[in-house]
């Protein structure tokens, strides 16, 4: 069964790195979102792809964030001079285009991260 | 106002009961309504989607949808303690509005032995 997956799991870092997180989607989806979620939070839209275009960004995400999905498969999240505020579960997620079935998405297993 | 509101609860019910868990959305032209479960530690599952006002039935889970009042439920029937977990609610605009699908922060179900 190929879902969508996730990696690394888990990352820890230090305060002022780069982490960058990588999503593989379901293989005939072509829409691709990341979230991100905190304790005791549902899950918070950052960005979605359809295809290679990223259609939608968050008017929360900062500019040390960055997402890509230069061929439309797989995607990268860049987190740039991290902050302990971006401790989260990062979860990548896919949806078919496809009218009947109401853009239902799907998740990976989650990225943690801990900023220290 | 939230654009997809739950009671975070905790909502404790026995072993057996119905449980009932609401969302309210604030965004009247959305059309596609999902319900996730979510254990502790892991990432958000599906359980049902919903699309047309009124009831969606599935084994002991029960979507209803109510477009106008801008609620969707879900019931749980026969609540087993495996159904302790957090429920999410989640709406998308679909269409020319969009394909950003939001989440409410959940509703925590208990479910006692």
């Amino acid at each position: 069964d190929t879902g969508v997956s996730q990696d690394p799991r888990h990352k820890i870092t230090k305060r002022g790195q780069n982490v960058t997180f990588r999503c593989d989607p379901i293989s005939e989806h072509n829409r691709l979102y990341w979230y991100r979620q905190t304790l005791g939070q549902g899950p918070e839209f950052l960005t979605y792809f359809q295809n290679e275009a990223q259609l939608e960004k968050s008017r929360l995400l900062s500019d040390r964030f960055s997402a890509e999905r230069p061929k439309g498969s797989f995607s990268t999240l860049e987190i740039q001079r991290t902050e302990q505020g971006d401790s989260a579960m990062y979860l990548c997620a896919s949806s078919l285009r496809n009218s009947s079935s109401g853009n239902t998405i799907y998740f990976g297993e989650g990225s943690w991260l801990t900023v220290v | 106002q939230k654009e997809v509101e739950q009671n975070s609860g905790p909502l404790s019910v026995p072993e057996g009961a119905i449980a009932s868990l609401n969302c309210t959305y604030s965004d009247r032209v959305s059309q596609s309504f999902f319900w996730y479960r979510q254990y502790s530690g892991k990432s958000p599952e599906l359980i049902m989607s919903i699309y047309s006002n009124g009831d969606k039935e599935d084994g002991r889970f029960t979507a209803q949808l109510n477009k106008a009042s801008q609620y969707v439920s879900l019931l749980i029937r026969d609540s087993q303690p495996s159904d302790s977990a957090t429920y999410l609610c989640a709406v998308n605009r679909g269409g020319a509005g969009g394909f950003k699908t939001i989440f409410g922060a959940g509703t925590r179900l208990f479910v006692k032995a």
